[in-house]
């Protein structure tokens, strides 16, 4: 069973559509996070959600907006995708935000390419 | 700005040998740091980490070691094993007052373990 799911796993489409990726953790956690990892293999972090409130939001393009409808799922949808968004995206969860709660549990990752 | 750096992009070691990964920062406020595992195609897995108040972790055949007046850490492997065979890499973050903290990654060390 699955702790952190995300789907779909590859997802191929063109510049300028809109899509979205889901994420699910079933391990009672409270925060969850998206990561971009780039073609440089550079995981970063772009949003983080805790309780369903938004807690870490970097400088992250106004096109991709994450969405928690509760603290078990957080979407990413990105409007007007770009070549540049080519990229593995990863969801991962943790306990909570700080020292050993912040070890992050992380899907398998969905790859993304933009045509 | 990269402020976790693993400068060993790659590294070989013979089955039964230890493994040795390294990795630097720069940001004196990080104060708890993890590794993880990443195999092809999956996410990263939680491997091992280390508070800031101590300077060494151990848990099997893994051990971290934290130097902090050097701003190293590092990660050994004893023995290695094929199945060791993976991206490592390191991650920092940084307590701040009743906010969260975010994981600051590397960009990965590929370990091979060879027969």
């Amino acid at each position: 069973d699955t702790a952190v799911s995300q789907t779909p796993k590859y997802l191929v489409t063109q510049m300028g559509n809109d899509k979205s990726i889901k994420c699910e953790q079933n391990l009672g956690h409270d925060t969850m996070y998206w990561y971009k990892q780039d073609s440089k293999k550079f995981l970063k972090i772009m949003f983080s959600y805790n309780n369903k409130e938004l807690i870490i939001n970097e400088t992250v393009p106004n096109r991709f907006s994450p969405k928690s409808p509760d603290k078990a799922h957080l979407n990413l949808h990105i409007n007007s995708l770009e070549l540049g968004d080519s990229a593995v995206y990863f969801c991962a969860s943790s306990q909570g935000t700080s020292g050993a709660k912040n070890i992050q549990y992380f899907g398998a990752g969905t790859r993304l390419s933009v045509l | 700005d990269q402020q976790v750096k693993q400068n060993s992009p790659s590294l070989s070691v013979q089955e039964g040998r230890i493994s040795i990964l390294n990795c630097d920062y720069t940001n004196s406020m990080f104060d708890y740091f993890l590794w993880y595992k990443k195999y092809p195609a999956e996410g990263p897995t939680f491997l091992i980490s280390i508070s800031s108040i101590k300077d060494k972790n151990e848990d099997g055949r893994f051990t971290v070691f934290l130097n902090k007046s050097a701003k190293h850490l590092s990660l050994h492997i004893v023995p290695s094993q094929p199945g060791d065979s993976a991206v490592y890499f390191c991650a920092a973050s940084a307590q701040r007052d009743g906010t969260a903290s975010k994981l600051t990654f590397g960009t990965g060390t590929r370990l091979q373990v060879t027969l």
